[in-house]
């Protein structure tokens, strides 16, 4: 299985500021034959289900505002908030699609300082 | 609009059944790649099972030989049996698509299933 990990557990910042969060997973995501990276971002607010970010680690899903981002390749990827609103407050999640089981990172808190 | 709204959660003991629904609608559940996805009280999302548009089925280690997902075209709704629950699948049961692949656009609301004696 590949395992997700997901750094830092928490992080506040100031609003307007910019947040970054890393993904790491234990084997590669990257699929050759396309060339794309089998990795997605999603947000959970509290009491809600979780909504769909970025897919193919870098690509936003219709609607996702701008100051969300993704990059990375292969094993490492970053989602980064380039200047945090307050409704970005909410946990967030990377998943890895390459190979089943399709699992999750264990999130991360980002709260407003 | 698409739509997903789960069902069938629960209080129930261990070694209980319990069969989750999840209804569509704005788009055919045959045709899109349809998952399970769990999330325990406070902690965090676990993928639990998908069913591919050409029915094949793949499940997570934890529920291997105990979850059976599966879905009704008629009814334009997919389904997670549970058997022998234990404490430990206390969770919510979210319901996700897929289109494609196995990235989820869409999320149901969730059912809450709570297994204790």
């Amino acid at each position: 299985d590949i395992v997700m990990t997901q750094s830092p557990d928490s992080l506040a910042v100031s609003l307007g500021e910019r947040a970054t969060i890393n993904c790491k997973s234990s084997q590669s995501v990257l699929y050759s034959s396309n060339n794309n990276n089998y990795l997605a971002w999603y947000q959970q607010k509290p009491g809600q289900p979780p909504k769909l970010l970025l897919y193919r680690a870098s690509t936003r899903e219709s609607g996702v505002p701008d100051r969300f981002s993704g990059s990375g390749s292969g094993t490492d990827f970053t989602l980064t908030i380039s200047s945090l609103q307050a409704e970005d407050v909410a946990v967030y999640y990377c998943q890895q699609y390459y190979s089943t089981p399709f699992t999750f990172g264990p999130g991360t808190k980002v709260d407003i300082q | 609009e698409v739509q997903l709204v789960e069902s069938g959660g629960g209080l129930l003991q261990p070694g209980g059944s319990l069969r989750l629904s999840c209804a569509a609608s704005g788009f055919t559940v045959s045709s899109d790649y349809m998952s399970w996805v769990r999330q325990a009280p406070g902690k965090g999302l676990e993928w639990v099972s998908v069913i591919y548009s050409g029915g094949s089925t793949y499940y997570a280690d934890s529920v291997k030989g105990r979850f059976t997902i599966s879905r009704d075209s008629s009814k334009n709704t997919v389904y997670l049996q549970m058997n022998s629950l234990r404490a430990e699948d206390t969770a919510v049961y979210y319901c996700a698509r897929g289109v494609g692949y196995n990235f989820l656009c869409h999320w149901g609301q969730g059912t809450l299933v709570t297994v204790s004696s």
